[in-house]
């Protein structure tokens, strides 16, 4: 069954650093999404990608955060220079369609020390 | 904005039912969505009703909508010990163009004890 893959699964960074987030969609799907959960919180919506472009992201995706689909199969995340409220788990998602179910990859917990 | 609430958390006994809640606020055309998380785990679609439906079942699911409160549950029969996971509410309002953006209650955390 296919299957949405993230890396790595878990990553530690200094504050400040670069981190890219990586993740391989189901490969018939069109659209794709971030979406992070701080510890005890909500799932919170970042972005959503389509079409090679963002099509829509929430105020949580601030210039410090960038996507791109860089080949046929990965679709990255990337926080330019961390801070510590960027500690999060962040899930990676991907649908057929607009409107059709959103297949989670199993996340990657980031830490910000 | 759109906001999902939810309890969060529920204990049940093997072989009982249980029945999770939640609201939400969006007023507009809406799916709604149950996801399931088990530890480690990402977030797995259980099943989503269309906010012009009253009910869906599917196997031991069975959601239930109430359009003028803006209350859903999700029933699981006969509730097992494999059932017990942390299950989201999740909302998303029906517009037009480039994507489909969730928003997620806080998850309900069921314990099913023997």
């Amino acid at each position: 069954e296919p299957e949405v893959t993230q890396t790595p699964s878990h990553q530690v960074t200094q504050m400040g650093q670069e981190v890219i987030l990586r993740c391989v969609p189901i490969s018939n799907h069109l659209y794709f999404y971030w979406y992070r959960q701080i510890l005890g919180q909500k799932v919170e919506f970042l972005v959503s990608f389509y079409n090679n472009e963002i099509s829509e992201k929430s105020e949580i995706f601030d210039d410090q955060f960038s996507v791109e689909r860089p080949d046929g199969s990965n679709f990255t995340l990337k926080i330019r220079s961390t801070k510590l409220e960027d500690s999060a788990m962040y899930f990676c998602a991907s649908s057929q369609r607009e409107y059709n179910e959103q297949f989670f990859g199993p996340g990657t917990r980031l830490t910000v020390l | 904005g759109e906001d999902v609430e939810q309890s969060l958390f529920l204990s049940v006994r093997e072989g009982d039912s249980s029945v999770i809640n939640c609201t939400y606020t969006d007023s507009s055309s809406t799916y709604l969505y149950w996801y399931k998380q088990e530890p480690g785990a990402g977030l797995q679609l259980l099943t989503y009703i269309f906010s012009n439906m009253d009910m869906k079942q599917d196997q031991r699911l069975t959601v239930l909508l109430n359009k003028k409160d803006k209350h859903l549950s999700l029933r699981i029969a006969d509730t097992q010990t494999g059932d017990s996971a942390i299950y989201f509410c999740a909302e998303s309002p029906i517009l037009t163009g480039g994507g489909n953006k969730l928003t997620f209650g806080t998850g309900t955390q069921l314990k099913v004890e023997l």
